[in-house]
């Protein structure tokens, strides 16, 4: 089945405690992304990387990073989370090229203390 | 920079009945794709419709369909003969094409009532 998988789907943690939030999908897509869903905000793009070892930075960047060693893994790293930082996060994929569009992981609740 | 403005917070419909999710966006490129999600209280986002802005035949997906108005840059979800497991947020998105980031609007919150 044609997925994409984050884990933890559910964190709590504390200020300054470094996090990471992993993705992962199995349809070969070259672009991978991070967002973030914030009350009446909508979905913010953190980061995105549109292949392997090539990632730029989305419209929400401060104080995460984001790595993409392998196709098929796009971690977003908290190195210091703060309060600001609780949300609800999604991962989403797509192939490199024509229309298709992005398929989404189920998303990841964080809080931060 | 792409905006995308949903203008309806909350909306509300009986079911059976007929309602529209308004969309506009701002925009200077003249080739790029939207998009409706769906957001049920289990949180996954789920892809409703898709347009592509260069066709100017309106898409439809079963009871769903899109009024796509290019010049005036509007983007309205129909959602015919609602169902209870319509109640969820409703996104708007737009990407250009080619591009990668997709550009959300704050979403409209729809309630179906029985």
């Amino acid at each position: 089945e044609a997925q994409v998988t984050q884990n933890p789907r559910y964190l709590i943690t504390v200020t300054g405690k470094k996090l990471t939030v992993t993705c992962s999908q199995n349809m070969n897509h070259e672009y991978m992304s991070w967002y973030r869903q914030d009350p009446g905000l909508g979905l913010r793009q953190i980061y995105y990387s549109m292949n392997v070892e090539v990632t730029d930075k989305g419209d929400v960047p401060e104080g995460y990073k984001v790595s993409r060693k392998e196709k098929r893994n796009f971690p977003l790293i908290l190195e210091s989370p703060s309060p600001n930082q609780t949300s609800l996060y999604f991962c989403a994929s797509r192939p490199g090229t024509g229309d298709q569009p992005q398929h989404f992981g189920d998303g990841t609740r964080l809080s931060i203390l | 920079a792409q905006t995308v403005t949903q203008s309806q917070p909350e909306m509300s419909v009986q079911e059976a009945e007929t309602v529209t999710l308004s969309c506009t966006y701002d925009t200077s490129e003249n080739n790029y794709y939207l998009f409706w999600y769906k957001q049920p209280p289990s949180r996954q986002m789920i892809l409703v419709i898709r347009q592509e802005a260069y066709k100017q035949q309106n898409a439809t997906e079963n009871r769903f369909s899109v009024n796509f108005q290019k010049a005036a840059k509007s983007f309205s979800l129909k959602i015919s003969d609602s169902q209870l497991g319509d109640t969820a947020m409703y996104f708007c998105a737009f990407r250009l094409n080619p591009g990668y980031a997709l550009n959300f609007g704050k979403g409209t919150s729809l309630l179906v009532t029985p």
